[in-house]
């Protein structure tokens, strides 16, 4: 079945550090990739998306690149700050999100320090 | 606008006793609501999608006569977790995907059960 695999955390920066959280996934077709986050008592949230091979998703700084040859979406930030820390979940599915369940990666602890 | 809510955010119940979990979209309506279930440092696991006025489908392993989901309406869906046991605590959590929309899933806060 399909899966996806996403480090481990927590993962602790400086503030205005890059921020790398790898993210690889086995799917049998072409799915659809997100990135979601989910601050301190809150719900998850979407933050970025890609459709197709070689999209970028962008959303509030973070970036990420569908890559079909090394089936990874890794998500990056070129300076990470304080209200960044939260935990960040990679996640696939087939229908663009609404129409099917997601599979998602365990998520990420990401720990910004001022 | 597309905030989900969930109700209760934590609760505690005994052994052999049943649970109800709510989830409400609250400025959109529903066409489908999705339950996710989640152990600590794993991660969320698709239990169930549902849509409205019709029976809900369960993922592989899921005991549909334990979980009893009801979508009576298009902004209303719950979670039964029925003669509840200590190996069904975990952190719940519904989505809801909007009419029209067919593109994202908006996530409720989680609801934390402990069953002692």
């Amino acid at each position: 079945g399909d899966s996806v695999t996403q480090m481990e955390g927590p993962v602790t920066l400086s503030e205005e550090a890059f921020l790398t959280i790898n993210c690889t996934y086995t799917a049998t077709g072409y799915p659809s990739l997100f990135w979601y986050v989910q601050y301190p008592g809150e719900g998850l949230q979407l933050l970025l998306k890609a459709t197709k091979a070689d999209d970028k998703g962008s959303n509030k700084g973070f970036e990420a690149t569908y890559r079909k040859e090394t089936t990874s979406f890794h998500l990056e930030k070129g300076s990470v700050q304080v209200s960044d820390s939260a935990v960040y979940f990679c996640a696939l599915t087939y229908s663009g999100g609404g129409a099917d369940g997601l599979t998602f990666g365990k998520g990420t602890h990401l720990i910004i320090q001022p | 606008g597309a905030v989900v809510s969930q109700h209760p955010s934590w609760v505690i119940c005994k052994s052999g006793t049943s649970v109800k979990i709510e989830c409400r979209s609250l400025d959109f309506q529903a066409t489908t609501m999705f339950w996710y279930r989640q152990f600590p440092k794993q991660s969320l696991m698709l239990m169930a999608t549902s849509n409205e006025g019709s029976k809900a489908t369960y993922e592989q392993g899921v005991e549909k006569d334990k979980f009893l989901i009801n979508h009576a309406s298009l902004t209303l869906s719950t979670l039964t977790v029925t003669s509840a046991h200590p190996e069904d605590s975990s952190f719940y959590i519904c989505s809801a995907s909007r009419v029209g929309s067919g593109q994202e899933a908006f996530f409720g806060q989680g609801t934390r059960l402990t069953v002692v």
